[in-house]
């Protein structure tokens, strides 16, 4: 059980277009989904915090008109990364948690994005 | 501010050896410390958790051992096999609001065989 998926797992895209990310809880109901990014042989930044029905938390520095999230039921929470650029380039990871009370995030597989 | 720091940076340990990654926290509201095992292009699997009333848990070949007065708390890896061979994270959460996780800068772990 918990498992969490995310879609696509890798996308190019060209300068200047949207790209949009998938993540899915597939067996359970997550109330809250996180949203990572991380560069290569670092560690896991958190970008922002999703809770289904209300509008995301962003982390400091994180632009929110450039990473729109979506969060529109218990089980997907929408990445989109709007006008990308090579610096955008990284491996997006998403978490779900199960309950507001529960610890435990379990992490998709990530998708890599490469922007020319 | 780095409120989770980890150490060392990279690991190299003999087939059949203990593995020792060691982090040190600084918020005494954390309250919730999970170590993720993360293999190339993949996302972060949770190994084994611990919290602050307990100051060792073990499953299977992992262990955790928590120091709260130090703030500080290791993963064991007994018996480490190649396939254990991979970057490991520790981080930390509070059990108020977000709940989100601080995560240390990882540990690449290489075993040889």
């Amino acid at each position: 059980g918990a498992v969490v998926s995310q879609h696509p797992s890798w996308v190019i895209c060209k300068s200047g277009t949207s790209v949009k990310i998938e993540c899915r809880s597939l067996d359970f109901q997550a109330t809250t989904m996180f949203w990572y990014r991380q560069f290569p042989k670092q560690s896991l930044m958190l970008m922002a915090t999703s809770n289904e029905g209300s509008k995301a938390t962003y982390e400091q520095g994180v632009e929110k008109d450039k990473f729109l999230i979506n969060h529109a039921s218990l089980t997907l929470s929408t990445l989109t990364v709007t006008s990308a650029h090579p610096e955008d380039s990284s491996f997006y990871i998403c978490s779900a948690r199960q309950g507001a009370s529960e610890d435990t995030q379990y992490f998709g597989p990530g998708t890599r994005l490469t922007v020319l | 501010q780095q409120q989770v720091k980890q150490s060392p940076q990279s690991l190299i340990v003999q087939k059949g050896g203990i593995s020792i990654i060691n982090c040190a926290y600084e918020n005494t509201a954390f309250d919730y410390f999970p170590w993720y095992q993360q293999f190339p292009g993949k996302g972060p699997a949770l190994l084994i958790a611990i919290r602050p009333d307990v100051s060792e848990k073990k499953e299977g070949r992992f262990t955790i051992s928590f120091n709260k007065s130090a703030k500080q708390f290791s993963l064991h890896i007994m018996d480490s096999q190649p396939g254990d061979s991979a970057t490991y994270f520790c981080a930390a959460s509070k059990n108020t609001g977000r709940r989100a996780l601080t995560f240390g800068s990882g540990t690449r772990l290489q075993v040889q065989p």
